[in-house]
């Protein structure tokens, strides 16, 4: 059974770097053709994706935040990144990872998800 | 950016009962549409894939419709398991959600 866990800081202040990890088990990330991603939650609020990568190829991101937004894969420790600058508390919110389809003709569905981690940007 | 607007934001219905959800894109997206159920201090899950397709798990109860614009997500009998807030997410250039619409018992 394919398991996704997020980790990092909970708490980053203002203009720092929010940086979380994904850890992928039950499955290789290098599994063809899926993508890895990104979504969060602002407390109270809807979702909103991030981004997504695949492990090997092209990376997208949502255009808003494209700017402070990286995302990147590790196959050696099966693991997925979020690198996030220039935060404020705009960017508090639980964050998601997730998987979703990528080949063609596939429904792009996120079909599992980590648990979420709660980043609260803050002095 | 492909904007997803549901209705309604929330809603209350008896348990028995039928509930629909509609979400309506900003523009056409054929059947790249999803839709996800979430219960509170959880994540998402997975209900219905493009547009009609019950994921495999999922309760009958639960459907879905529509292409092009507009798209509608049905309970055919309300039960107090299917307390929740829901969303669609349409795929058909990158990703966005629409802001959910929240269930709750009357």
């Amino acid at each position: 059974q394919l398991q996704l866990q997020e980790s990092g800081p909970g708490l980053v202040k203002p203009s720092e770097t929010l940086s979380l990890t994904c850890t992928v088990s039950g499955d290789s990330i290098s599994s063809s053709p899926y993508y890895w991603g990104w979504i969060r939650q602002p407390p109270g609020k809807g979702l909103e994706w991030i981004g997504s990568v695949p492990y090997s190829g092209r990376t997208y991101y949502k255009l808003s935040l494209k700017s402070r937004v990286t995302i990147s894969v590790d196959t050696s420790m099966n693991q997925f990144s979020l690198n996030l600058n220039s935060v404020t508390a705009a960017d508090t919110a639980v964050y998601y990872c997730a998987r979703h389809g990528g080949a063609p003709g596939d429904p792009r569905k996120f079909d599992y998800w980590g648990h979420g981690t709660l980043v609260t940007v803050s002095s | 950016d492909i904007q997803m607007t549901q209705s309604p934001s929330s809603l209350s219905a008896s348990v028995g009962d039928r509930v629909t959800i509609t979400c309506q894109a900003s523009q056409d997206i054929s059947n790249y549409l999803n839709w996800y159920q979430q219960k509170p201090g959880k994540a998402p899950k997975l209900l219905i894939s493009d547009a009609s397709n019950l994921e495999t798990g999922v309760p009958s109860r639960f459907s879905g419709s529509g292409s092009g614009t507009d798209f509608t997500f049905t309970i055919s009998s309300l039960q107090p398991e299917d307390i929740a807030t829901y969303y669609c997410q349409q795929y058909d250039n990158l990703f966005s959600f629409g802001g959910g619409t929240k269930v709750e018992i009357k």
